[in-house]
């Protein structure tokens, strides 16, 4: 395993479910990401933290809800998902803005 | 919109071959071109390249990037079965942002 963990690493939800994705970080890192990765496209970032605040929210519709309580720890919690949000969701950390440190992923899928 | 180009798509070769993958950008307010190995789920860190010309080595595979011509290259040489993944090129842009662009990767399959 690598210094960042995620939980549930598989899940599958109805699209009236809410649930949440935890990451958790052991690197001392100061900055929080939630990428999300669909088959045949380019890992996508949705959001950004660093140091507890928001620096990057890229458009990301609002069924999907981050939650950054301090730098170890990253919630993305979700709500009235749709069958396209079907993905594998990885957390990653890094110092400033430097290589980033994947967690294992959690494959996500909607039914 | 800041975009990075990977090719080719997916490889097959047979063990003992070298292989060239390549990674095309543009992207605003360049800073750092990075490479990562995804073969189950979480990537891991490869390389981050900011200077044009100097190449980066770690044991059998080797990295260079040309900020003129906004391309990269990785090159593994004598490629093992271990070697079979994906290989994620991401650009980061300049000092105070977080924004990584990724490609959508080249699939190496290394056959025995």
């Amino acid at each position: 395993e690598t210094g960042v963990t995620q939980t549930p690493r598989h899940l599958v939800m109805g699209m009236t479910n809410k649930k949440s994705l935890k990451c958790e970080q052991h690197l001392g890192h100061n900055a929080m990401y939630w990428y999300k990765q669909s088959a045949k496209k380019p890992l996508e970032l949705m959001f950004v933290y660093n140091f507890k605040e928001q620096t990057e929210n890229n458009s990301v519709p609002s069924r999907f809800s981050p939650e950054c309580p301090n730098s170890s720890h990253l919630f993305l919690h979700l709500h009235t998902l749709q069958p396209e949000d079907s993905a594998l969701y990885l957390c990653a950390s890094s110092q400033d803005s430097g290589s980033l440190h994947f967690g294992p992923g959690t494959r996500l899928t909607v039914t | 919109e800041d975009k990075v180009v990977q090719s080719p798509l997916s490889l097959v070769v047979h063990e003992g071959d070298t292989v060239t993958l390549n990674c095309s950008y543009e992207v605003t307010n360049f800073r750092s071109l990075l490479w990562y190995k995804q073969e189950k789920k979480a990537p891991t860190f490869l390389f981050m390249l900011t200077s044009s010309g100097i190449e980066k080595k770690s044991g059998r595979l080797s990295s260079i990037l040309d900020k003129k011509e906004l391309f990269s290259i990785l090159n593994i040489t004598a490629t093992q079965t271990g070697d079979s993944a994906i290989y994620l090129c991401a650009v980061l842009r300049g000092a105070g942002s977080y924004q990584l662009t990724f490609g959508k990767g080249t699939k190496l399959s290394v056959i025995p």
